[in-house]
């Protein structure tokens, strides 16, 4: 199974700011891996998949990158609606896996 | 409008069984891989199963519901199934349906339906 593991777990920032959001896979998923956004009482939305790919809808802010082992989820200026959780995905192999999760909170 | 509506959710004790159903409606049912996604109260999200597109002959599972759970489609219906045997506590949870994309990354979501375990 391919372990997902995300960092940080918690990160405070304040409106307007740069978040920078890990998912370190613990074997090689080439490039599929996919980012969702949660909110609470909400499900998940897609955010990018395959990496680096934003999902129809997703505003220009949010940008994934990396291969192999190592993704990033930056978003350029945090907005109001993006303090969530945000989860990763494998699609490499069998079973899929999740990261535990990154919440973004308003610091 | 892509939509997809779950039910089935309810109280069962532990060892018992549900079936949860997803109804999908706006976009081509058969053409898309489906897959069930769980997040405990308080907790991540856990894949759960998939079923591939076209008639579903390729089935996956999570280890921790592998043999106990199975899950089917019926495209004449536009319905994905999960059913869910010998239940257990750690079974709790909010249940997701949602589309397949790029295979098995998932672009929609239903809205959930919770299944409760406990005596």
């Amino acid at each position: 199974e391919i372990v997902l593991t995300q960092s940080p777990a918690t990160l405070s920032l304040s409106p307007g700011a740069r978040a920078t959001l890990s998912c370190r896979a613990s074997q090689s998923v080439s490039s599929y891996l996919a980012w969702y956004q949660q909110k609470p009482g909400q499900a998940p939305r897609l955010l990018i998949y395959d990496a680096s790919n934003r999902a129809t809808g997703i505003p220009a802010r949010f940008s994934g990158s990396g291969s192999g082992t190592d993704f990033t989820l930056t978003i350029s200026s945090l907005e109001p609606e993006d303090f969530a959780v945000y989860y990763c995905q494998q699609r490499r192999s069998w079973p899929l896996t999740f990261g535990g999760g990154t919440k973004v909170e308003i610091k | 409008e892509v939509q997809l509506v779950e039910s089935g959710g309810g109280l069962v004790q532990p060892g018992g069984s549900l079936r949860l159903s997803c109804v999908a409606s706006g976009f081509t049912f058969s053409s898309y891989a489906m897959t069930w996604v769980r997040q405990a109260p308080g907790k991540g999200l856990e894949w759960v199963s998939a079923v591939s597109s076209g008639g579903g002959g390729n089935t996956y599972y999570g280890e921790s519901v592998k043999g106990r759970f199975t899950i089917s489609r019926d495209n004449s219906k536009n319905t994905v199934y999960l059913q869910m045997n010998s239940l257990r506590a750690e079974d709790t949870a909010l249940y997701y349906c949602a589309k397949g994309f790029q295979m098995y990354h998932m672009d929609v979501w239903g809205k959930g339906t919770t299944v409760t375990v406990s005596s």
